[in-house]
């Protein structure tokens, strides 16, 4: 399979602890995208790279919020001290560079704090 | 009041219908537009995307847009059970690279 995928496909967590999630681009996509997704909405952005340049953050994407793209390859995507408002689909997307409209998104990491 | 706008539904029709679904938007600069398919607890899935207006034709799937009116439709012919999903339409400025999503129209294909 040559789609982007993520790890975990679900984290429960209790209130306070930290959390870290993994994405996996199509291989040859140089930019790759975060988004969290809340029950009966649309995904919303919170911040893209290209390839390790972390590039834009959303408002949405508070200080408890770090990601990262060491080798412009995978990413990974933590939250410090977790609150139940973070509780959340995350999916991590990919794209090439001049084709930000073609974003294929993984199948995402639902998190659940409790 | 948000940028992008769509009818949360749910939409219930049987099969073999033409579904229509629609999304309207307010930012003029918008200049792609994308419609996802969302099974439960799934990951998007891109389904068809349009550069600025007219229709776009995909197998049973037909992209419409109309500036205009800053309105946006995906129609589904011969609809089947297994189009059974969430149906998202999302909105891009040119340059930009954040996708913005409408709220997601549930479908229910009745057999």
């Amino acid at each position: 399979d040559t789609g982007v995928s993520q790890d975990p496909r679900h984290k429960i967590t209790k209130r306070g602890q930290n959390v870290t999630f993994r994405c996996d681009p199509i291989s040859e996509h140089n930019r790759l995208y975060w988004y969290r997704q809340t029950l009966g909405q649309g995904p919303e952005f919170l911040t893209y790279f290209q390839n390790e340049a972390q590039l834009e953050k959303s408002r949405l994407l508070s200080d408890r919020f770090s990601a990262e793209r060491p080798k412009g390859s995978f990413s990974t995507l933590e939250i410090q001290r977790t609150e139940q408002g973070d509780s959340a689909m995350y999916l991590c997307a990919s794209s090439l560079t001049a084709r930000s409209y073609e974003q294929y998104f993984g199948p995402g990491t639902r998190l659940t704090v409790t | 009041q948000k940028e992008v706008e769509q009818d949360p539904g749910p939409l219930s029709v049987p099969e073999g219908a033409i579904v229509s679904l629609n999304c309207t938007y307010s930012n003029s600069a918008f200049q792609y537009f994308m419609w996802y398919r969302q099974y439960s607890r799934k990951g998007p899935e891109l389904l068809m995307y349009t550069y600025s207006s007219g229709n776009k034709e995909d197998g049973r799937f037909t992209a419409q847009v109309d500036k205009s009116s800053k309105y946006i439709s995906l129609f589904i012919r011969d609809s089947q059970p297994s189009d059974s999903a969430t149906y998202l339409c999302a909105m891009l400025i040119q340059g930009a690279q954040k996708l913005v999503f409408g709220q997601g129209t549930r479908l229910t294909i009745n057999p």
